[in-house]
């Protein structure tokens, strides 16, 4: 079982709105910063959403992050049936000796 | 643009020592700032963070994984690898290398994987 909890699976039709829960707790989340990853089948996962809600160059405005206490949320604005892939939240742990943690993955289906 | 590529064995027999090597070009290991890491997927399965590594030798582990895991890094040929010892099956993955971005603020830690390497599957059976 994975420390960040996430929806195994959500799913909505092309140019509506998705939101992905994480879930953590204080000792990751809680006091740290959170990332997000696309991961495309077959594919390496790709960076979407660093530092809570940054986006690296080249990734749409359609992604955005946001965090809030132990939580954060990936949102996806109009969606195409390119966005269907798995997402991934991850953040550092600082429980014992400091490390990174990911959540269980969400796969979203763009019907 | 910075690339990563893994290399090593696609076949490892349990019990032995899973070995691999992230070459890196377009950009220098060297660079302040920047961990360089390992993580794993399991066929099927989540993601998995192994390991990072700084250009000068400082890491994290995975406490999970920690007493198995050796990470270490070669300025000298722009390449940093990965040691799995005792494997069993439960260690068959695909295993990629990434480019940390990585610093400590008042916010909290801030660690994100932006380049990857495209993955290696490693088997783990006799």
């Amino acid at each position: 079982q994975s420390v960040l909890t996430q929806p195994p699976s959500v799913s909505a039709a092309p140019g509506q709105k998705v939101t992905i829960s994480c879930s953590g707790s204080s000792s990751n989340i809680g006091n740290n910063y959170v990332s997000w990853y696309q991961q495309l089948p077959g594919t390496a996962p790709k960076l979407l959403i660093y530092e809570n809600n940054k986006r690296p160059s080249g990734i749409p405005d359609r992604f955005s992050g946001s965090k809030s206490g132990t939580s954060a949320t990936l949102g996806i604005t109009g969606l195409q049936t390119g966005d269907e892939a798995d997402y991934y939240c991850g953040t550092w742990d600082s429980s014992l000796s400091a490390h990174v943690v990911f959540g269980g993955g969400t796969k979203l289906t763009v019907l | 643009q910075l690339q990563l590529q893994e290399s090593g064995p696609g076949l490892v027999k349990p019990s032995e020592t899973l070995s691999l090597t992230c070459t890196v070009s377009g950009g220098s290991i060297s660079s302040s700032s920047y961990y360089w890491g390992w993580i794993r997927q399991p066929p099927g399965k989540g993601l998995e963070w192994i390991g990072s590594i700084y250009y000068s030798g400082s890491t994290y582990y995975n406490p999970s994984l920690k007493s198995r895991v050796t990470i270490s890094v070669d300025t000298s040929k722009n390449q940093f690898s990965l040691k799995l010892s005792s494997v069993t099956a439960a260690d068959t993955a695909v295993y990629y290398c990434a480019h940390m971005g990585y610093m400590i603020t008042f916010g909290g830690r801030n660690g994100y994987f932006d380049y990857w390497g495209q993955g290696t599957l490693v088997t783990v059976s006799s």
